[in-house]
């Protein structure tokens, strides 16, 4: 596609349910990273892919997150028992990758979550 | 790990200058910048790699000095359309493409 797409745009939820996060990366590009951003926070990392290599979850801020990505493309952010506090902006963004460094990343427009 | 920027914001009238820092306790491969209007997704603005290098964007540069690893972003005359949120990227390492955001610094451009 023409840019990094994420669905849904909105999602409200429930405390206590589970959400999935899709995001269609630019194609051709290997590197996909997720990062959140609570209101008027900054971008806080959470994980990142890079081709066939084991993802980087160090970000990841509790086991009631998860992220895959399928076949090198398509990439899903699940977070199980939903709480409040994970209310953010959840932000995918990709980027041609590890070919030296220096690759610019390409952000979607997010996912809003709100827990209720 | 994650990047220190100051200030945490900035208020201009159109025409001034300002000077945003970034600055990383880890030593630094690359630096990248973005912008993020209200709303919106963040936009690349410029990467500034090992090597001290400077970079200019019509009248937006970069400094990297690594040694000191920090970067510096300057507006140069600013525009209304600099208003945003300005994001510096760090990668700690050559080859990884792993991206730790700043902390931001809002930037509000008045006529």
């Amino acid at each position: 596609g023409a840019g990094v797409s994420q669905s849904p745009s909105n999602k409200v939820t429930e405390k206590g349910k589970d959400v999935e996060l899709r995001c269609d990366p630019i194609s051709g590009h290997t590197a996909l990273y997720w990062y959140r951003q609570s209101l008027g926070q900054g971008l806080e990392f959470l994980i990142y892919f890079q081709g066939n290599s084991a993802p980087d979850k160090s970000g990841l801020p509790s086991d009631r997150f998860s992220a895959e990505r399928t076949g090198g493309s398509v990439s899903t952010l699940t977070i199980q028992r939903t709480q409040q506090e994970d209310s953010a902006v959840y932000l995918c963004a990709s980027s041609l990758g590890r070919q030296g460094s220096g690759r610019k990343a390409f952000f979607g427009q997010g996912t809003r979550l709100t827990v209720v | 790990q994650q990047p220190v920027q100051s200030p945490q914001a900035v208020i201009l009238r159109e025409g001034e200058d300002a000077v945003i820092n970034c600055s990383s306790s880890k030593a630094l491969y690359s630096v990248h910048w973005y912008r993020q209007k209200h709303g919106e997704a963040p936009v690349f603005l410029m990467i500034l790699l090992k090597g001290g290098e400077q970079k200019g964007h019509d009248k937006i540069s970069a400094s990297f000095n690594e040694k000191k690893q920090q970067s510096s972003l300057y507006l140069t005359a600013s525009q209304l359309s600099y208003s945003g949120t300005y994001f510096c990227g760090t990668e700690i390492r050559y080859n990884t493409d792993k991206l730790i955001f700043g902390t931001g610094t809002r930037l509000q451009v008045f006529p």
